[in-house]
């Protein structure tokens, strides 16, 4: 069934460091992938998407980049910053009787000062 | 204006009682849905309104009940919930189905 991975679950860094996420997703006719920052108590807010015609897409210090063959996508931050805490959710477009998104079950990222 | 609204922020209910949540949106959207979200997992698709056709995730138990009076309204109505259904509610909206979705900033519930 439909069905999105994200690794790692945790994941701490030191401030300016890089961030690395990953995820997978199953239904091989998905072609928008967005990623979503959740701070505690807050909204999920979109970040940045990715739309299958392209492999890679940079906004700043976040970039997202997709794998079609494979089925990956994978987002970056680079030179984290405290405020980048929060929890990230991946999410693939999947299309049955409706369109929909399905979220990836998230990373709690930790930028340490 | 790129806002969706939702009321009431926080609200707390016995499990006898009827109540509803609310969203509006105003940036002309065709598809508006509900989710629901637990505390340190991802928000879980309830329901979907597209081009004013009702989609239903099939898990969602009959005590919740979605109503779209127009394209820009969006209600949960609530009855004999239980506490388990305690979470985040949150709407978002989109320009059409499963394209790029705008939260709104979530109700807080509590079934006591």
């Amino acid at each position: 069934g439909e069905n999105v991975e994200q690794h790692p679950s945790t994941l701490s860094v030191q401030e300016g460091d890089s961030a690395v996420i990953k995820c997978t997703y199953s239904d091989s006719a998905s072609n928008y992938f967005p990623w979503y920052k959740q701070e505690l108590g807050k909204r999920p807010q979109l970040i940045i998407d990715i739309r299958s015609n392209v492999g890679e897409k940079k906004d700043q210090r976040i970039a997202v980049t997709l794998n079609k063959t494979a089925k990956h996508f994978s987002l970056h931050i680079t030179e984290t910053q405290p405020e980048d805490s929060a929890v990230y959710f991946c999410a693939a477009r999947v299309r049955t009787s409706y369109d929909k998104v399905i979220f990836g079950p998230g990373t709690s990222l930790s930028v340490i000062p | 204006d790129t806002e969706v609204t939702q009321t009431p922020k926080h609200l707390v209910m016995g499990m006898t009682n009827k109540k509803s949540l609310k969203c509006e949106q105003h940036m002309g959207h065709r598809a508006m849905y509900w989710y629901k979200q637990k505390a340190k997992k991802p928000p879980e698709l309830m329901f979907v309104y597209s081009y004013e056709k009702l989609s239903i995730n099939e898990s969602v138990p009959s005590r919740f009940s979605p109503e779209c009076p127009n394209s820009s309204l969006l209600n949960l109505h609530l009855h004999a919930l239980q506490p388990e259904d305690s979470a985040l509610y949150l709407c978002a909206s989109s320009q059409v189905g499963g394209d790029t979705q705008y939260f709104g900033p979530g109700t807080r519930l509590t079934v006591l």
